[in-house]
């Protein structure tokens, strides 16, 4: 079962930075938080993943908290393309559950 | 070339009969996986094969048989097909089995049993 929880629904400007909240307070101490989005009508896409740092690729920033029981996905200039459903999940194992997500919708 | 690809994209078929569905990945990974995503969009993890064998095995109807003729393949054949099977089946891949692992995933065989 998935160990997160996010909000169902975000809408964000063209151009805005989308900040995307997760929480999983049951986390333990070697488990890793993994973002992944899902453009409509196709397969899940990865996008980032943390330990205990924040983290920053060319895709997005993560921010994790420090009793790391929450963290926030950052598009940082969200695009009409970056509209899809946004999960958090905390793996067990290589068992990656995929709860609902939030569908984020930029609008121009 | 697509890292991940899964055969075919759309397949519509009566109930009752069985049909295949074929995965391949040329990522060179280890790991293999069969999810199934349904009307409601839950994405639900089905099997896992790691270097040809089953690790993970959800609960699935046993009309649902995974074949891994090697690590490159992961086919799933289903058999007497119900109108509840009808939905979206990724393939994905991993390099291989820790929980720092990222997915690989294919862009879904979408099923609709009549």
């Amino acid at each position: 079962d998935a160990k997160t929880t996010q909000p169902p629904s975000m809408d964000c400007a063209e151009g805005r930075a989308a900040n995307l909240p997760c929480n999983h307070s049951t986390i333990s101490g070697n488990e890793y938080v993994y973002w992944y989005r899902q453009i409509h009508s196709q397969g899940p896409q990865y996008i980032i993943h943390g330990l205990k740092n924040n983290e920053t690729n060319e895709m997005a920033s993560l921010i994790i908290t420090e009793d790391r029981k929450s963290s926030t996905l950052i598009l940082p200039h969200a695009t009409l393309r970056d509209t899809a459903v946004y999960y958090c999940i905390v793996p067990t194992g290589n068992q990656f559950y995929f709860g609902t997500g939030t569908s984020l919708t930029v609008i121009p | 070339d697509t890292a991940v690809s899964q055969t075919p994209k759309y397949l519509v078929t009566q109930m009752g009969n069985d049909k295949s569905i074929k995965c391949e990945q040329n990522l060179g990974h280890d790991t293999m996986y069969w999810y199934k995503q349904d009307s409601k969009k839950f994405l639900k993890i089905m099997f896992s094969y790691n270097n040809k064998e089953l690790i993970i095995n959800e609960t699935v109807p046993n009309r649902f048989s995974p074949k891994s003729p090697d690590k490159a393949h992961l086919n799933l054949h289903i058999n007497s097909l119900e109108l509840g099977d009808s939905a979206v089946y990724f393939c994905a891949s991993s390099r291989g089995t820790g929980a720092y692992e990222k997915l690989f995933f294919g862009s879904g065989t979408q099923l609709s049993v009549l």
